[in-house]
């Protein structure tokens, strides 16, 4: 079974424009979560999506949205970004997460960087 | 709150243990998880305990927990320059949502 991916890999912006990063999931996963990884503030939960609704939200500000298809596939879309948005982004999937045991296989990353 | 804790760094020796410790706040946590990052990867899970066990053994893993304190530990036996990575500990009670601690960075010198 082909793992999580996660597109593009890297990517280089400037401030003020916007940014969509595309996921993959498993086959067969329902549930994709976005976490965004920087050196100071580690690893922070962004959102969680399954059957297309947003489950579960962080906190981060309105410019951070997502959107779930019908095939699981997601997107998270950073608009008028900002210095501090440089960083990893990381999606992850699992089968159906509803219950609280729910083991998420990451993908590699999406490396965003803003100047 | 939702907040976990570990320390950042820790050094060891081939082929000695290494025991990476993690502080976590929400009591209502139901399973708590390790997980790997080399460079350049993603998060790697490798080993999970449900909030009412004391120990999980997984071979060269023993995981403890002390909910009374909310501290986690891994132990890594006979530790290799391969295990060198960040390991991070998280928590979660909601599904999807992964609340992570800071990560531990693990250095193996040959």
């Amino acid at each position: 079974k082909a793992g999580v991916t996660q597109t593009p890999r890297y990517l280089i912006k400037t401030r003020g424009q916007q940014v969509t990063l595309s996921c993959s999931p498993i086959s067969g996963h329902r549930s994709v979560s976005w976490y965004q990884q920087t050196p100071g503030q580690g690893l922070q939960f962004l959102f969680e999506y399954f059957s297309e609704t947003q489950r579960n939200k962080g906190n981060f500000p309105g410019r951070f949205s997502g959107r779930q298809f019908s095939n699981s596939r997601s997107e998270m879309n950073v608009s008028t970004l900002e210095l501090g948005d440089s960083a990893l982004y990381l999606c992850a999937s699992s089968l159906e997460g509803t219950r609280s045991y729910n083991e998420q296989f990451f993908g590699p990353g999406t490396r965003l960087t803003v100047l | 709150g939702e907040d976990v804790e570990q320390s950042l760094f820790l050094s060891v020796r081939e082929g000695d243990s290494s025991v990476i410790n993690c502080t976590y706040t929400d009591s209502s946590s139901t399973y708590l998880y390790w997980y790997k990052q080399e460079p350049g990867a993603g998060l790697q899970l490798l080993t999970y305990i449900f909030s009412n066990m004391d120990m999980k053994q997984d071979q060269r893993l023993t995981v403890l927990l002390n909910k009374k304190d909310k501290h986690l530990s891994l132990r890594i036996a006979d530790t290799q320059t391969g295990d060198s990575a960040i390991y991070f500990c998280a928590e979660s009670n909601q599904g999807g949502k992964l609340i992570f601690g800071q990560g531990t960075e693990l250095s193996v010198k040959p």
